[in-house]
């Protein structure tokens, strides 16, 4: 079974700040890992993934995620957040093996930019 | 381009009501499609998965049922609605590592 953690419900930050989102992930082997925005009433926007290869992936909108396979984390990076970041994020896991290509999402982090 | 197309955007429906929502992609072919139920403006649920005309599989038993009659074509139902059926559903098609999703339904049952 696979599942992801976002251990925060909420980050909040002040314009031009430094973004970070948290996400752990559990699959039986290796995964692809995901992240994805949401704007209210809106569909999921793909961000960046991690499939193989660097570690550090690079994605929309500056975004930027570091696949550590020790710590089992995907964590979401921006090294200067705007208040158009404030939106909800979602990282998702898919186990290599699946053939069925499921994603299993996290429960979501609130991000809220300041002026 | 790949696209899909989800509807309608908004539904309010009566408790023991039936429902149908439609999602349709357009661009590729044969791709794996699935249904996400989000409550409560939070976490995505699995609801069912598809990776073939007539195929599918459920995630979760409940008071909804699924078909995909066409290659390109994913259809949510429930021959009665309950309150606690009220949600974001969010169609999505998968292949090759990439998934898009629709731009959801929200299903308000009164």
């Amino acid at each position: 079974a696979q599942s992801v953690a976002q251990p925060e419900d909420q980050v909040n930050v002040a314009e031009g700040n430094p973004l970070t989102v948290k996400c752990t992930y559990s699959v039986s082997g290796n995964p692809y890992l995901f992240w994805y925005v949401q704007y209210p009433n809106r569909g999921l926007q793909f961000l960046l993934k991690y499939i193989t290869g660097d570690n550090l992936v690079k994605g929309s909108y500056g975004f930027e995620a570091e696949f550590n396979k020790s710590q089992t984390s995907f964590h979401l990076k921006k090294p200067s957040a705007l208040v158009s970041d404030s939106a909800l994020y979602f990282c998702a896991v898919r186990d290599r093996g699946d053939s069925w290509g499921k994603l299993q999402f996290g429960a979501g982090t609130q991000v809220v930019v300041t002026p | 381009s790949q696209t899909i197309h989800q509807w309608p955007a908004t539904l309010v429906q009566p408790v023991g009501s039936p429902l149908s929502l439609e999602c349709t992609v357009e661009g590729t072919s044969n791709p794996n499609l699935y249904w996400y139920r989000q409550a409560a403006g939070r976490g995505l649920q699995l609801l069912f998965y598809s990776v073939g005309i007539g195929q599918i599989s459920s995630e979760v038993p409940q008071n909804l049922s699924a078909s995909r009659p066409q290659d390109r074509q994913f259809i949510l139902s429930s021959k009665k609605l309950l309150l606690s059926d009220s949600g974001f559903y969010l169609c999505a098609w998968g292949r090759n590592y990439g998934y898009t999703f629709g731009s959801g339904t929200r299903l308000t049952v009164v």
